[in-house]
């Protein structure tokens, strides 16, 4: 069992519908991140967190919206969503140190079907 | 070119084998590395994270760095069925704007059949 947990583990929605992942960890990480990751490829990174505050976003299209409430938890809004939109979304956390090399930890992540 | 080169396999090998996987990168700035293990339908685990130039070891896991060339390895001694996933190299930014962002090779598919 990894120490990121992702919710839901497979979500199916329509292009109009609106929904929620959330992305929980308890390991004192104040950095936590959202990728996209396609079938043979590795994640991309869409979204960085640093202390609650957005630190990176890469260049990602508006109907994606990150949130992080707390330390612990991060959620990735989803409204609008396009069929190419369909892939693995995974969370990752890691330390925040002056340099960032600190090796990030991944979720499971939640498989996201458009159709 | 890609920052991190990673040859994609697939790679088969008999159970009990000696399997060398390798990474190769071009950005200096480069100075941490790690390696994941994805299995299907699961995130990427974390194996092995290393800084220096040299080796460390892990169990059957040893991580090899070479910054002269710009070469990175891991090594998996007996390999077992278990081992058979996508292992991929990885390498953080340093501060600034590019704070948190880890470059990816694009990940060997290793298969280890009994």
């Amino acid at each position: 069992d990894t120490e990121v947990t992702q919710t839901p583990k497979h979500l199916v929605m329509g292009m109009t519908n609106k929904k929620s992942l959330k992305c929980e960890q308890h390991m004192g990480h104040r950095a936590m991140y959202w990728y996209k990751q396609k079938a043979k490829k590795p994640p991309e990174l869409m979204f960085v967190y640093s202390y609650e505050k957005l630190s990176i976003n890469e260049s990602v299209p508006s109907r994606f919206s990150p949130e992080c409430p707390n330390s612990s938890l991060l959620n990735l809004h989803l409204h609008a969503l396009q069929p190419e939109d369909s892939a693995l979304y995974l969370c990752a956390s890691s330390q925040v140190t002056e340099n960032s090399n600190q090796p990030q930890h991944f979720g499971d992540g939640t498989r996201l079907s458009i159709l | 070119q890609k920052e991190v080169e990673q040859d994609p396999g697939p790679l088969s090998v008999p159970e009990g084998a000696i399997v060398s996987l390798n990474c190769t990168y071009s950005n200096s700035a480069f100075q941490y590395f790690m390696w994941y293990r994805q299995y299907s339908r699961k995130g990427p685990e974390l194996l092995m994270y290393t800084y220096s130039s040299g080796n460390k070891e892990d169990g059957r896991f040893t991580a090899q760095v070479d910054k002269s060339s710009k070469y990175i390895s891991l090594f998996i001694r007996d390999s077992q069925p278990s081992d058979s996933a996508t292992y991929l190299c990885a390498s953080p930014r340093a501060g600034g704007t590019s704070y948190g962002k880890l470059t990816f090779g694009q990940g060997t598919i290793l298969t280890v059949h009994p």
